[in-house]
This record gives structure tokens, C-alpha cells and sequence, in this order.
């Protein structure tokens, strides 16, 4: 199966800062079939980015996802308080399909 | 967008079974394929499978495969996942979700979650 690799494990940074996180997958991801989801505490995840960078329907401009075969970021432009989450990537090329272990974005 | 509301949490015994419900109002309910996923404590998601109404046909990680089923009664629009000889690291939130279009795996509509609890 492919795995995914999330880094860093935590991002500490204050509003209005630019979040960069990184997806790694450790084969190719083909056709950019992976995802990114936002989760906050005590709910489920929510589709932000899908086929690689694009926005999911009511998803901010904020978030853009960019990167192919077996590197993909996702940027946060402007962290709003909103956006203080932990954010998983998915693909979807190979079954099964794979989560990453996550990134939490935390306020500085 | 489709609603999916899921049943309630389950306290069970290691050894034993457990089977939690996904209900679907609103949208296309035949065509989408719904998923399980299921999320342990700090970690990440974790897919278990996957069943298209129409098709009635599960797709299972290999991991689960032998001791998971998921059905449809399409009826009810309802989706079952019944997960067998259960033991404590299958503690988790498991929440079914539907595909946000036809053949396309990512998922935009996501069910409240079933804690399911194993433990003696």
C-alpha cells in the first residue's frame, strides 16, 4: 500500500503567516489522485483540496494544494483563527486508500 | 449535499462483534460509493472499505479482510459495517463517508462518527 508521510508533525505559527505542509508518498501518486482534508477537534474531516489543487465547493482561495507524483504542499496563505486544525492528505490512486498521519497547525 | 447520520456508540466485549449503520437523506444515494473509515485515538484516518448501492459489490483493505462486511439495503439508504472477533485496538471512531462524485474516492459528506469501544 502506499504510505503517506506528513510533515512536520506540528506547525507553530501566528495569524496572518503563511502555513506550508508537506505530503510525501512513498510511490508515485499518479494523475495527482490525493487529497487534503481540515479536521477540528470533535469533528469529521472535511474535503478541502481534491486531484491534487483543486478546491473543494466553499473551500476560502486561501488554501491552494500543489505537487505531483510523490511530493504534494499545501498552503494556508493568510492563517485566519479558523484555520488552526490538523490537516491530512489522502490518496486515492491505489487501494487501498491511504491517509497521512497529519499536521497540526497550532497557534504561536 | 447528502446527510448521513450513523448510530449510536457501542461498548463491546473483546471477541464479539459490532455492527453500526450509516442513513442517507438527501442526494443520489445508488450511484456514490460509501466508505468507512475509521480513526484510532490521535491518529490518523484509516480506510476499511468501500460499497456501491448499485452494485451491491464491497471492496475491502486487506488488512480488514475476514472479519469486515459492508452491506447496503437500498430501500432504506442505509449502509451496515459489521467488524467481527473485534479486539482493544480496534477502539476507534468509525464514520462512514460517500464519495464526492462517481468513481472519484475523496469524500465531502461524512457521517457524526460511531465510538466503538472494545474492551473487557
Amino acid at each position: 500500500e502506499i504510505v503517506l508521510t506528513q510533515s512536520p508533525g506540528t506547525l507553530s505559527l501566528a495569524p496572518g503567516e503563511r502555513a506550508t505542509l508537506s505530503c510525501r508518498a512513498s510511490q508515485s501518486v499518479s494523475s495527482g489522485y490525493l487529497a487534503w482534508y481540515q479536521q477540528k477537534p470533535g469533528q469529521a474531516p472535511r474535503l478541502l483540496i481534491y486531484d491534487a489543487s483543486s478546491r473543494a465547493t466553499g473551500v476560502s482561495d486561501r488554501f491552494s494544494g500543489s505537487g505531483s507524483a510523490t511530493d504534494f504542499t499545501l498552503t494556508i496563505s493568510r492563517l485566519e483563527p479558523e484555520d488552526f486544525a490538523v490537516y491530512y492528505c489522502q490518496q486515492y490512486f491505489t487501494p487501498p486508500w491511504t491517509f497521512g498521519q497529519g499536521t497540526k497547525v497550532e497557534i504561536k | 449535499q447528502v446527510q448521513l447520520v450513523q448510530s449510536g456508540a457501542e461498548m463491546k466485549k473483546p471477541g464479539s462483534s459490532v455492527k453500526v449503520s450509516c442513513k442517507a437523506s438527501g442526494g443520489t444515494f445508488t450511484s456514490y460509493s460509501f466508505n468507512w473509515v475509521r480513526q484510532a485515538p490521535g491518529q490518523g484516518p484509516e480506510w476499511i472499505g468501500d460499497i456501491t448501492p448499485t452494485f451491491g459489490l464491497a471492496n475491502y483493505a486487506e488488512r480488514f479482510q475476514g472479519r469486515v462486511t459492508i452491506t447496503v439495503d437500498i430501500s432504506t439508504s442505509t449502509v451496515y459495517m459489521e467488524l467481527t472477533s473485534l479486539r482493544s485496538e480496534d477502539t476507534a471512531l468509525y464514520y462512514c463517508a460517500r464519495d464526492a462524485a462517481v468513481k472519484s474516492p475523496y469524500f465531502n459528506s461524512w457521517g457524526q462518527g460511531t465510538l466503538v469501544t472494545v474492551s473487557s
